[in-house]
């Protein structure tokens, strides 16, 4: 267990609608690191949160949006929905943004329909 | 060329074998490589780091890091069923970001 949580644990939406995933990080990291994992792929990376501003973004378009509050939890959120965003999304939290080691938390399963 | 490269597998070895799984990377200003073990349905797991050239070891395994190759490799000596998973390698070349290869699957056979 690394101490980071996610919800919810799976997740079915309907193309088109929005959906917002949660993230509470390790106790003491303050970096929360965003990754999508499609079937048979590794992770890519989608963005990062440091003191609860975007501090790095991967090649996702802007209707992948995130959020860190002061307590270092954050969320995801996808808008227009479309197919190819069904994959389990991962967040991994670290200390610091220069961290080499970053955690990953259980994940969370879309499925879009 | 992809940034991580892993052949997808699966690998298999008996049960006490050694296992060794291969990543080449492609960017040489490339400074830290993790290996994840990932069981089907769940997340990755931090198996282990490599900063420097050489080798790392922690219990039954190893990591070996050559820059000059851009090569890293993870062996598992003694392998186990329960070692049956996908090992994910990354590599840090940023700050922020872990690029990850697609893994490789490896199969432990009692």
């Amino acid at each position: 267990e690394t101490g980071v949580t996610q919800s919810p644990t799976h997740l079915i939406k309907t193309r088109g609608q929005q959906v917002t995933l949660r993230c509470s990080s390790q106790s003491g990291h303050n970096t929360v690191s965003w990754y999508q994992q499609a079937l048979g792929q590794g992770p890519q990376f989608i963005f990062q949160y440091y003191r609860e501003e975007e501090n790095g973004r991967g090649n996702f378009p802007p209707r992948f949006s995130g959020l860190q509050f002061p307590n270092y939890s954050s969320e995801l959120n996808v808008n227009a929905l479309e197919l190819d965003d069904s994959a389990l999304y991962l967040c991994a939290s670290s200390i610091g943004w220069s961290s080499r080691e970053q955690y990953f938390g259980p994940g969370t399963r879309l499925t879009v329909t | 060329q992809k940034e991580v490269e892993q052949n997808s597998g699966p690998l298999s070895v008996p049960e006490g074998a050694i296992a060794s799984l291969n990543c080449t990377y492609s960017d040489r200003g490339s400074q830290s490589f993790f290996w994840y073990r990932q069981y089907s349905g769940k997340s990755p797991e931090l198996i282990m780091f490599i900063y420097s050239n050489g080798d790392k070891e922690d219990g039954r395994f190893t990591a070996q890091l050559n820059k000059a190759s851009q090569y890293v490799s993870l062996l598992i000596r003694d392998s186990q069923p329960s070692d049956s998973a996908t090992y994910l390698c990354a590599v840090k070349t940023g700050f922020q970001k872990l690029v990850f290869g697609t893994g490789t699957r490896l199969l432990v056979s009692p």
